[in-house]
């Protein structure tokens, strides 16, 4: 069975930064694309970063591009989210999601049940 | 640019069938999207992947109530003799060559 298990949200002041990890198991993570995607408060998904099974290709939303870096650690199976300048329009519930295949250009068929990050002074 | 449209909301009986579309934007109604169910307070759950040609593949325990089917540009979720669980919001996914696109999800009132 697939487990995604986020971490490293909380409270931070504008302009601060935060890594996000997310632990996965269940599957063999480094045959999978994985993404980070973002729901604000009351609002609906938003898509934030998607990364290659590999690690070899990253692709980013324009609101976070220069901002946030994805990376994924394989032999570890745990995909990171570094989130530098954080804004209070990046205040959201970040969830860790699973692709359906090797290249990010698929659907995302799992997901974790999300950590919460929260931009303000 | 790729667009998913869904309506905003939607309501039905329980026990009764309810079918939610999701559209695609001009030029790409080729493509397969994956529906997600998102329950009160959880984490998204994956649903199915549909394609073009109304084939779909189910996630692990999806009951056999949920189907999907595809019309032109126009990506269904129907959901039959629902439940009270059934209540929750349901986005539609596509992706372009690295990134995914979410529709504005339907949240599905169950009466």
């Amino acid at each position: 069975e697939v487990h995604l298990l986020e971490s490293g949200g909380g409270l931070v002041q504008p302009g601060e930064s935060l890594r996000l990890s997310c632990a996965a198991s269940g599957f063999t993570f480094s045959t999978y694309a994985m993404s980070w995607v973002r729901q604000a408060p009351g609002k609906g998904l938003e898509w934030v970063s998607g990364i290659s099974g590999s690690g070899g290709s990253t692709y980013y939303a324009d609101s976070v591009k220069g901002r946030f870096t994805i990376s994924r650690d394989n032999p570890k199976n745990t995909l990171y989210l570094q989130m530098n300048s954080l804004r209070a329009e990046d205040t959201a519930v970040y969830y860790c999601a699973k692709g359906g295949c090797p290249s990010t250009s698929c659907y995302g068929d799992s997901w974790g049940q999300g950590t919460l990050v929260a931009v303000s002074s | 640019q790729l667009v998913l449209t869904q309506s905003p909301s939607a309501s039905a009986s329980l026990g009764a069938s309810v079918k939610l579309t999701c559209t695609l934007s001009s030029g790409h109604s080729s493509y397969a999207i994956a529906w997600h169910q998102q329950q009160p307070e959880k984490g998204p759950r994956f649903l199915m992947n549909l394609n073009s040609d109304g084939s779909h593949t189910k996630g692990d325990g999806i009951p056999d109530r949920f189907s999907g089917s595809s019309s032109g540009a126009e990506r269904y979720l129907t959901i039959s003799s629902l439940q009270s669980e059934d209540e929750a919001d349901y986005y539609c996914q596509t992706w372009d060559t690295g990134p995914w696109v979410f529709g504005g999800g339907t949240k599905l009132t169950v009466l």
